[in-house]
């Protein structure tokens, strides 16, 4: 069946360091792929979305691209700051009505 | 605009209570899902409405989880008889449109706690 598997947190790091968050997906097809963060005390927001392999979603810093051969969708960010710390979750898809389906969360910490 | 709200923020039930969570999505928006998140887990989808159309019920996890949307506005998800495995946050997502495509604005949950 179609899951989503990203790596284990918490993620810590200093402030201005590069964040990669990886994410690898099993589907059939060729579903579209998001990354949600959730702030503390915050609902789940979209941050990107990519639709189609080769496809790169990027959105305040934060980038994504959708690589079908290696089926990931790591996101990545140059230089962190204190306010990206939350939790990012990764999902995907799939054209059966609009059923997301989501990797278990990665919390990432960003100390000054 | 107002985004997906969703009451009560937070439920505490005894083991055995029956519980309605309700959410109100985006003014206009054709799809509904709920989701439940179990603590330092992913959502998981429960069901899907477009209108007043359940069109996906396939996440429900027993015949004690019900949902309705009779207007196709507001939703409700009752949960019967609850148990302490029902202890989650609820999540309920709204979209524009009938597509499978479209951006899912979610509410802030409900967070469930059976005793």
């Amino acid at each position: 069946g179609n899951s989503v598997t990203q790596m284990e947190g918490p993620v810590t790091l200093s402030e201005e360091a590069f964040l990669t968050i990886n994410c690898t997906y099993t589907a059939t097809g060729y579903p579209s792929l998001f990354w949600y963060v959730q702030y503390p005390g915050e609902g789940l927001q979209l941050l990107l979305k990519a639709t189609k392999a080769d496809d790169k979603g990027s959105n305040k810093g934060f980038e994504a691209t959708y690589r079908k051969e290696t089926t990931s969708f790591h996101l990545e960010k140059g230089s962190v700051q204190v306010s990206d710390s939350a939790v990012y979750f990764c999902a995907l898809l799939y054209n059966q009505g609009g059923k997301l389906i989501f990797g278990q969360g990665t919390e990432l910490s960003v100390k000054p | 605009g107002a985004g997906v709200s969703q009451s009560p923020r937070y439920k505490v039930a005894k083991r055995g209570q029956d519980v309605a969570l309700r959410c109100d999505p985006i003014s206009g928006h054709v799809s509904l899902f709920w989701y439940q998140q179990a603590l330092g887990q992913g959502p998981e989808f429960l069901t899907y409405f477009q209108n007043e159309a359940q069109l996906d019920k396939s996440g429900l996890p027993s015949d004690r989880f019900f949902a309705e949307r009779p207007e196709g506005s507001v939703s409700t998800l009752k949960i019967q008889r609850t148990q302490q495995e029902d202890s989650a946050v609820y999540l309920c997502a709204s979209s524009l449109g009938g597509t499978a495509w479209e951006t899912q604005y979610f509410g802030p949950g409900t967070r469930l706690l059976v005793l």
